[in-house]
């Protein structure tokens, strides 16, 4: 099993709808979720990060932890053409010398 | 702005050659990161530096050796490049862990 686990979809919806992409984990000590935007032949760019259970926005995107359900979120809302592109998660445990987890990311589709 | 540039966008070498493929960041950042981006396996890091002349081992190193003289330069060497190390490879910078900042990443092809 891996430790993150990501649909890759891909995922379509139309312009204006609310996207909803998740993560799953097994590994209880992370603390520190993020979320990585890429766009198609470009390296990924952090997007929001969050620190343990809760919720956290910035502008239309709101990203979610659920640590007693090892479940995190990221919401878009009044999605937009532009928000096409690749979703990763990532998580870690502390800042120390840990490395990073990626999920394999979800292919999303904003259709005009 | 962040910047990390990689030498090459796209590259593509023979089964056996060596391969040198470097990265540049310009923000001082003590750690530096290589990673290889395949479709269904998302990002899987090779190696990792948190200094000069300091490495770590990622989860796939087998088949990569790295060095790092100065700090804003991180270079990956492929020893004897084989068709299984075909794939996109991407390098990254941070000064922690979570805000990592990546280059465009190279394209290698090695047939």
């Amino acid at each position: 099993q891996k430790e993150v686990e990501q649909d890759p979809g891909p995922l379509s919806v139309p312009e204006g709808a609310i996207v909803s992409l998740n993560c799953t984990y097994s590994n209880s000590a992370f603390q520190y979720f993020m979320w990585y935007r890429q766009y198609s032949r470009k390296g990924p760019e952090l997007l929001m990060y969050t620190y343990s259970s809760g919720n956290k926005e910035d502008g239309r995107f709101t990203a979610q932890v659920d640590k007693s359900s090892k479940y995190i979120s990221l919401f878009i809302r009044d999605s937009q053409p532009s928000d096409s592109a690749t979703y990763l998660c990532a998580m870690i445990s502390n800042f120390g010398n840990e490395k990073l987890t990626f999920g394999t990311g979800t292919r999303l589709t904003i259709i005009p | 702005d962040v910047k990390v540039t990689q030498s090459s966008r796209y590259l593509v070498k023979r089964t056996g050659e060596k391969v040198f493929l470097e990265c540049v960041q310009d923000m001082d950042h003590e750690n530096m990161f290589w990673y290889r981006q395949d479709p269904g396996l998302g990002l899987r890091l090779i190696y990792f530096s948190y200094d000069v002349k300091m490495k770590e081992k990622g989860d796939i190193p087998e088949g990569y050796s790295v060095s790092r003289e100065k700090k804003e330069r991180f270079s990956l060497i492929l020893e004897s490049a084989s068709t299984n190390q075909t794939s996109m490879y991407l390098c990254a910078s941070s000064r922690h862990h979570y805000e990592q900042y990546f280059g465009p990443g190279t394209r290698l092809t090695v047939t």
